[in-house]
């Protein structure tokens, strides 16, 4: 089955910088890549994914790349706010029925 | 209500202890998750639902029994816990062909 693997597990980046999350995926079938963002006492809130067909998308400050050759895709914050400090997970979908495999998470801290 | 609502928040049980989970989905989805999340660990998929039928269980110990009366609400039945049990149960749904899951907020459990 699919494996996704996140890098790294916590971020920490000054206001206005941008911050880099990483996902390698092992099912090279694999054809939809959503990223998710947990804020404490929430559930996981989509912001943004991207399809096997397309190799970026961009929503304001948020976007997300994918190399299919390399099976790595990653999450681009620009211009990072403090209410951007949250967990960050990648997924990716197997093939087959819509089964997500998520990966670990990566903590983001934005100071001020 | 819209969204995927999870019911309680917050749950507090002993180990002999009979509870159930309740999640309700507003958006007219075709497909039902539990996930589990731990600290430190990926969001682990617990059983899928689609069209009211189970498609998958993975492995999941017997102590933990699902129920999906109708496509828009699912149940998961808790018994004989353990404190290893202890997590944030999260629901959540999707359509059959399309985009990524919608979660609720989920339900922390704590089994003491």
């Amino acid at each position: 089955g699919e494996n996704v693997e996140q890098h790294p597990s916590t971020l920490s980046v000054q206001e206005g910088d941008s911050a880099v999350i990483k996902c390698t995926y092992s099912d090279s079938a694999s054809n939809y890549f959503p990223w998710y963002k947990q804020e404490l006492g929430k559930g996981p809130q989509l912001i943004i994914d991207i399809r096997s067909n397309v190799g970026e998308k961009k929503d304001q400050r948020i976007a997300v790349t994918l190399n299919k050759t390399a099976k790595h895709f990653s999450l681009h914050i620009t211009e990072t706010q403090p209410e951007d400090s949250a967990v960050y997970f990648c997924a990716a979908r197997e093939t087959g029925f819509q089964k997500l495999v998520f990966g670990t998470g990566t903590r983001l801290l934005v100071s001020p | 209500e819209t969204g995927v609502t999870q019911t309680p928040r917050h749950l507090v049980m002993g180990m002999t202890n009979k509870k159930s989970l309740k999640c309700e989905q507003h958006l007219g989805h075709n497909a039902m998750y539990w996930y589990k999340q731990s600290a430190k660990k990926p969001l682990e998929l617990m059983f899928v639902y689609s069209l009211e039928e189970r498609v998958e269980n993975n492995s999941v110990p017997s102590r933990f029994s699902p129920e999906c009366p109708n496509s828009s609400h699912l149940f998961l039945h808790l018994h004989t816990l353990q404190p290893e049990d202890s997590a944030l149960y999260l629901c959540a749904s999707s359509q059959d062909e399309g985009d990524g899951y919608t979660f609720g907020s989920g339900t922390r459990l704590t089994v003491v």
